[in-house]
């Protein structure tokens, strides 16, 4: 249990479906991010919400639409993605504080969603 | 650029110690995190180095050099269950958290 909640754990969609992720922490962070994991290569953040405002988007498509209704809920809305868009996507959370050197604003990952375009 | 480069893998016997490095080049400097990555799984954060220095944790230390850009990770009394992907990532300027692209870490018995 990571304190980061993650649904649905796996997804299989068409190119012409649209889907959506769902992310809850339960951890009290004002911070929420979204990250794309593909085979060997790096994490890649693709979204940043900081108390509720969308602070980073990292040249993400269009076809990947996030939504932050509150600082403990995130979703990731997917329309007409790509085969190349199947990957892990994991959703992340932190306590954003001025005093970063005390924790480094630590950020903890759910389990992830494995997204499979067909 | 920004640049986190680490080993793709290594192999390592049960009991034994191991260090896996990590070089930087990021904009500006603002803390080093060490996670570890079962397959399927999450990434649990391991450690986190601001200032230069070893810091301990059980049977986990991690060590910074900011003026190198060098970080490592050395795992004592190896287990079975430390087999897992390792990934080192940098807080840079932006705040942004950098990733390499992980270390997965084989123990044998």
């Amino acid at each position: 249990e990571t304190g980061v909640t993650q649904t649905p754990r796996h997804l299989v969609m068409g190119m012409t479906n649209k889907k959506s992720l769902k992310c809850e922490q339960h951890l009290g962070h004002n911070a929420m991010y979204w990250y794309k994991q593909s085979a060997k290569k790096p994490l890649e953040l693709m979204f940043v919400y900081n108390f509720k405002e969308q602070t980073e988007n990292n040249s993400v498509p269009s076809r990947f639409s996030p939504e932050c209704p509150n600082s403990s809920h995130l979703f990731l809305h997917l329309h007409t993605l790509q085969p190349e868009d199947s990957a892990l996507y994991l959703c992340a959370s932190s306590q954003v504080s001025q005093w970063v050197q005390d924790s480094g604003n630590t950020i903890y990952f759910g389990e992830g969603s494995w997204l499979t375009v067909v | 650029g920004q640049n986190i480069d680490q080993p793709t893998e290594m192999t390592a016997t049960e009991g034994a110690i191991v260090q896996i490095n990590c070089t930087y080049q990021t904009s500006g400097f603002n803390g080093l995190f060490w996670y570890q990555q079962h397959a399927g799984e999450a990434p649990t954060f391991l450690s986190y180095n601001v200032l230069d220095g070893l810091e301990e944790k059980g049977r986990f230390s991690s060590f910074l050099s900011r003026s190198k850009g060098y970080s490592y990770l050395l795992l004592k009394e190896l287990q079975m269950k430390d087999s897992a992907s390792y990934l080192c990532a940098v807080r840079g300027n932006t705040d942004k958290l950098i990733f390499g692209t992980g270390t997965r870490l084989q123990v044998f018995p």
